[in-house]
């Protein structure tokens, strides 16, 4: 059964970079497309952004400036970094996986909340 | 960017019977949609894609219809497990996705 765990701080102080990684277990993760999502409180969802196992990336315009997706395949991991982070960039944020790039049904994290606060 | 607009904001139901929500898209979408049903504190699920395919494990009572910029998720006969949020998602000019704001559907 593949497993999806985001990790990383839970408080990130505004100005600096927020950094969060997904760990795959139960399957390879050379092969699919590797998705972050954000859902601030009781709001509704964004995409960020995805890295297919390659390395090729596709990210939301609206964030790209401040994006970056990589994958580790050795650690069966993938990554996510977004700097200068403010209060606005508060969410739960989800990794994915699917072998479409932009339907996200196959496996999810379970989100992990990352709150920007000095 | 594809403006998603869901209705209603929340939509009360009695058990067993049926819910109707809506999706609008700002532009053409063709049949590049997607529902997504979300319970507190769990990731979303996907619910329909295609506009009108049932994902893996959704049950028949789920349906979707529509093309172009007017969508809708029909629940037949509503069960305890089906009150949840639900998104619908725009896949069809991208990036990026984008995705409705909700619809809160409650227990009447």
């Amino acid at each position: 059964q593949v497993q999806l765990q985001e990790s990383g701080p839970g408080l990130v102080k505004p100005s600096e970079t927020l950094s969060l990684t997904c760990t795959v277990s139960g399957g390879s993760i050379s092969s699919y497309y590797w998705s972050w999502i954000r859902q601030p409180p009781g709001k509704g969802l964004e995409w960020i952004g995805y890295i297919y196992y390659s390395g090729s990336t596709n990210y939301n315009p609206s964030l790209k400036s401040r994006v970056t997706i990589s994958i580790n395949t050795s650690k069966n991991q993938f990554s996510l970094k977004l700097s200068s982070v403010t209060a606005a960039d508060t969410a739960v944020y989800f990794c994915a996986r699917d072998p479409n790039p932009v339907v996200f049904g196959d496996y999810w994290g379970q989100g992990i909340l990352v709150t920007v606060s000095s | 960017e594809i403006v998603m607009t869901q209705s209603p904001a929340t939509l009360s139901v009695s058990p067993g019977e049926r819910a109707t929500l809506s999706c609008r898209a700002s532009q053409s979408v063709s049949s590049n949609l997607a529902w997504y049903q979300q319970k507190p504190g769990q990731a979303p699920r996907l619910v329909i894609y295609g506009a009108s395919t049932r994902a893996t494990g959704i049950p028949a009572r789920f349906s979707g219809s529509g093309s172009g910029t007017e969508f809708t998720l029909t629940i037949s006969s509503l069960q305890s497990e089906d009150f949840a949020v639900y998104y619908c998602q725009q896949y069809y000019n991208w990036p990026p996705v984008t995705f409705g704001q909700g619809t809160r559907l409650e227990i009447k």
